[in-house]
Parts: structure tokens; C-alpha cells; sequence
């Protein structure tokens, strides 16, 4: 069975602070997504990382892939009160939908 | 409408009753999900319809029935629940097809509640 672990569970800080949250797999992923779920809504979809040492940026977020293909990590710069939120990696395989969910980190960002 | 949307955003239900649970995607999309939401796990994956068969069914029990009428709308039909099914359920959506990358898309779920 695959699983994935996020760390830290629960993380609070301050408005302009760095953080980052780690997405971690003893299994190999072909695929890894990154999601944002914000108080009675969906995950939103935020990042599909593809390529082991893939690195993508959105704006003030940085997403990385291991080289192994079994961690990532979503760095957040200069965090902001509207980063508030669960943040969900996924693990996937090629061609399947049967996506594995890790169980999430909690983001609080005071102002 | 845009995006995913689900009805009803909440229910309360007793142990003898049924209920159905209704998603609609306005995407163009033709693979629809029903995932599980529970305080205590990961969001687990219960079942997948890709063009309007259903090709994943996870071990859900079969107090839990789903329909996909047309690649539009999925529903998750729910009889003689137990209240450990109390959670949120959430409907996604994404293209399907060989070798192409799945990106799934929310709806905003429902709060199930069973007493």
C-alpha cells in the first residue's frame, strides 16, 4: 500500500515569515500534485509536479519533486494571511486515477 | 454554473433513511470521483466513472451506491448509514484518457452528518 506522510501537521506564523512543508513517500510517484483546501470548500489544485528534481514556482510558492520521485516539498515566501489553509499533497502513477492523498499540513498565517 | 458543484453543501440523516447526494461538472470533463473526507484520514478515494463507467470502486461498502447518468453528473446514493460515515464527500472531475495527465477538480463537498 502506498502512503504518503506531510510534516509538520500544524504550523503557525507570523505574516511575512518563510516556511516550508515536506511531502514524503517510501514509494515512487510518477506523478505528485500539490493542493490548497481552505474552510468548507474543495482542494484546489495548485501544482502537478512531473520530472524527479522538478522545480516549479507560482508566484511566491516554490514546488519541488526528488530526484527519486518519492518526496517534494512547497516552499512559501513571505507568507500572507490568504495562505491560510490544508495543504494536500497526491501521489500518482502513470496513466492511473487512483490517487494517494497524504494527510495534510495545516497552515495558519497570522497577521 | 462554473466548476463543480454539489448538492446539498450539508445533510443530516438518521441511520434508516436514504439520501442521494448530487454533482454536477460544467468542465467538459468525462471522469467524475466520490473521495471521503474524515477528520482522522487522508481524503480516501471510493469510487471513478470514466465515460460513464465506473472503473475504480475502492472496498466501499454497498451501503454507498453511485450513479453516473452522463458524463455531467455523478451522484452518490446513501442508505442505512452508520455514523463512523459522517464526514465530508467530495466530488471531482478531470479529463480522461490514456497518457494524459490527471488534474482533478473539486466541488466544494457535502457535510454528512448521520445520527
Amino acid at each position: 500500500t502506498q502512503l504518503l506522510e506531510q510534516s509538520p501537521q500544524f504550523l503557525s506564523i507570523q505574516e511575512g515569515e518563510n516556511l516550508t512543508v515536506y511531502c514524503n513517500s517510501s514509494s515512487v510517484f510518477s506523478s505528485l500534485q500539490w493542493y490548497r483546501q481552505e474552510p468548507g470548500e474543495g482542494p484546489v489544485l495548485l501544482v502537478t509536479v512531473v520530472t524527479g528534481g522538478e522545480v516549479k514556482k507560482l508566484k511566491r510558492l516554490t514546488f519541488q519533486f526528488g530526484d527519486a520521485r518519492k518526496d517534494s516539498s512547497l516552499h512559501i515566501t513571505a507568507a500572507q494571511p490568504g495562505d491560510t489553509g490544508l495543504y494536500l499533497c497526491a501521489g500518482g502513477e502513470t496513466g492511473g486515477q487512483n490517487f494517494v492523498f497524504g494527510p495534510g499540513t495545516r497552515l495558519s498565517v497570522l497577521p | 454554473e462554473t466548476g463543480v458543484t454539489q448538492t446539498p453543501r450539508h445533510l443530516v440523516m438518521g441511520m434508516t433513511n436514504k439520501k442521494s447526494l448530487k454533482c454536477e461538472q460544467h468542465l467538459g470533463h468525462n471522469a467524475m470521483y466520490w473521495y471521503k473526507q474524515s477528520a482522522k484520514k487522508p481524503l480516501e478515494l471510493m469510487f471513478v466513472y470514466n465515460f460513464k463507467e465506473q472503473t475504480e470502486n475502492n472496498s466501499v461498502p454497498s451501503r454507498f451506491s453511485p450513479e453516473c447518468p452522463n458524463s455531467s453528473h455523478l451522484f452518490l446514493h446513501l442508505h442505512t448509514l452508520q455514523p463512523e460515515d459522517s464526514a465530508l464527500y467530495l466530488c471531482a472531475s478531470s479529463q480522461a484518457g490514456q497518457g494524459i495527465l490527471y488534474e482533478q477538480y473539486f466541488g466544494p463537498g457535502t457535510r454528512l452528518t448521520v445520527t
